[in-house]
């Protein structure tokens, strides 16, 4: 069954650092996005994507923030300085055209900022 | 009021017990509503999508009541392996893409 990938599974950093976390997403998908979700809180939109460009962005994905899609299987996630609060499960999820909503999770990379 | 209310439980049923959980949602203009579960510390999973008719699947069934704004999931016949967090999600209106998630029932089964 096709999934999501994401490295690294882990990730430390120390604040001000930049981070770059990759996603390769399911090869037939033409969507993609970002979640966080901080250790006991809900899952809470970050960005989509679809056909190179931002589709969406939610409040929290300020300028600190940017995606890309830098060649044909992967998709980025990229912190600029990182902050203490940007500690949390970083999710990556893809879906087909006409199901935007029915969205494949990635296994997530765990960032922790110190 | 929260976009997407859930009971946090814990449920704790035991194996084989029939529970039910509920949702509820606060914009009447949403349309898409959906069952995810999580594991702890894992990614969520697409567990069903819930039409206006109602679904089922296997031992899952999911309804949708659009004039009380609540979604159920009912787990029939429960096994130890469907001790997870279910999450409630449903679109944000004005949104193709973006979803709104509920903090989620947790659901232990016990032996």
């Amino acid at each position: 069954e096709p999934e999501v990938t994401q490295t690294p599974s882990h990730q430390v950093t120390q604040m001000g650092q930049e981070v770059i976390l990759r996603c390769v997403p399911i090869s037939n998908h033409l969507y993609f996005y970002w979640y966080r979700q901080i250790l006991g809180q809900k899952v809470e939109f970050l960005v989509s994507f679809y056909n190179n460009e931002i589709s969406e962005k939610s409040e929290i994905f300020d300028d600190q923030f940017s995606v890309e899609r830098p060649d044909g299987s992967n998709f980025t996630l990229k912190i600029r300085s990182t902050k203490l609060e940007d500690s949390a499960m970083y999710f990556c999820a893809s879906s087909e055209v006409g199901r935007a909503y029915e969205q494949y999770f990635g296994p997530g990379t765990r960032l922790t900022v110190t | 009021r929260k976009e997407v209310e859930q009971d946090p439980g814990p449920f704790n049923v035991p194996e084989g017990a029939t529970v039910a959980f509920n949702c509820t949602y606060s914009n009447s203009a949403s349309q898409s509503f959906f069952w995810y579960r999580q594991d702890c510390r894992k990614e969520p999973k697409l567990l069903m999508s819930v039409y206006s008719s109602g679904n089922e699947d296997g031992r899952f069934t999911a309804q949708l009541n659009r004039a009380s704004q609540y979604i159920s999931l009912l787990i029939r016949d429960s096994k130890l392996s469907d001790s997870a967090t279910y999450l409630c999600v449903v679109n944000m209106p004005d949104s193709n893409y973006q979803l709104i998630w509920g903090a989620g029932t947790k659901l232990i089964i016990k032996p």
